[in-house]
């Protein structure tokens, strides 16, 4: 089972470049979110969707876009890379509303580093 | 608002002693759920447990156990004879209600826990 496939893994960028992290789940889960991990902050929350053509914002939304044409596949697109978006980047999915009986399920991660 | 408070940032133990990670929540809900959830070293996250708000019985699963009180609202994590391999960074994280319907997770910033040889 792929579970929730995050890529790349790694990725160098210069500062204004812009690029996408793909995700992508094939468990058929209507939920998926976007976290950034950052040192001393725990995850935080960036866009979520909760089914094809529906995303919203999280807690920190800004500089990041996304879309959801598929119940499969979840980009995070970042317009203008800043080196404020340095960080390690996890996708996560579940069946319904993450929390009520279901786990969210993680990817394993992009790491991005803005120069 | 919601939060999660884990107020140890880094741990040590000597490998076989145990170790008690703390949670503190704060949630207007009635309804919530808690979740810890294991980052070891590769980067991945594991997810260990799920707890709702109507049940406080305490969990035990090998030699990891939950104490979950609504009274302090604090859900707790403890590794009984700690090994090497559970060096990792923990998350306690709580379910929220972001609006439309929608919930998300709120995370602590998570507690390094480092088990020496």
């Amino acid at each position: 089972n792929a579970g929730v496939t995050q890529t790349p893994k790694f990725q160098v960028l210069k500062t204004g470049q812009s690029m996408t992290l793909q995700c992508a789940q094939d468990m058929n889960h209507e939920y998926m979110s976007w976290y950034r991990q950052d040192p001393g902050m725990g995850l935080r929350l960036i866009h979520y969707s909760v089914g094809a053509g529906i995303t919203d914002q999280g807690e920190v939304p800004n500089g990041y876009n996304v879309s959801r044409s598929t119940t499969e596949d979840f980009p995070l697109r970042l317009l203008s890379a800043a080196p404020s978006q340095t960080s390690v980047y996890f996708c996560a999915s579940s069946y319904s509303n993450p929390g009520s009986n279901q786990p969210q399920h993680f990817g394993d991660g992009t790491r991005l580093s803005i120069l | 608002a919601q939060k999660v408070t884990q107020a140890q940032t880094e741990i040590s133990v000597v490998e076989k002693e145990d170790v008690t990670l703390d949670c503190v929540y704060e949630t207007r809900d009635t309804t919530y759920y808690l979740f810890w959830y294991k980052q070891p070293p590769s980067g991945e996250l594991v997810f260990l447990i799920r707890r709702n708000s109507f049940d406080e019985q305490n969990e035990i699963s090998g030699r990891y156990s939950w104490n979950f009180q609504k009274s302090t609202s604090s859900f707790n994590f403890t590794i009984t004879a700690s090994q090497v391999v559970d060096s990792a960074v923990y998350f306690c994280a709580l379910r929220s209600y972001s609006g439309a319907g929608s919930y998300q997770l709120t995370f602590g910033k998570g507690t390094k826990l480092s088990v020496i040889p």
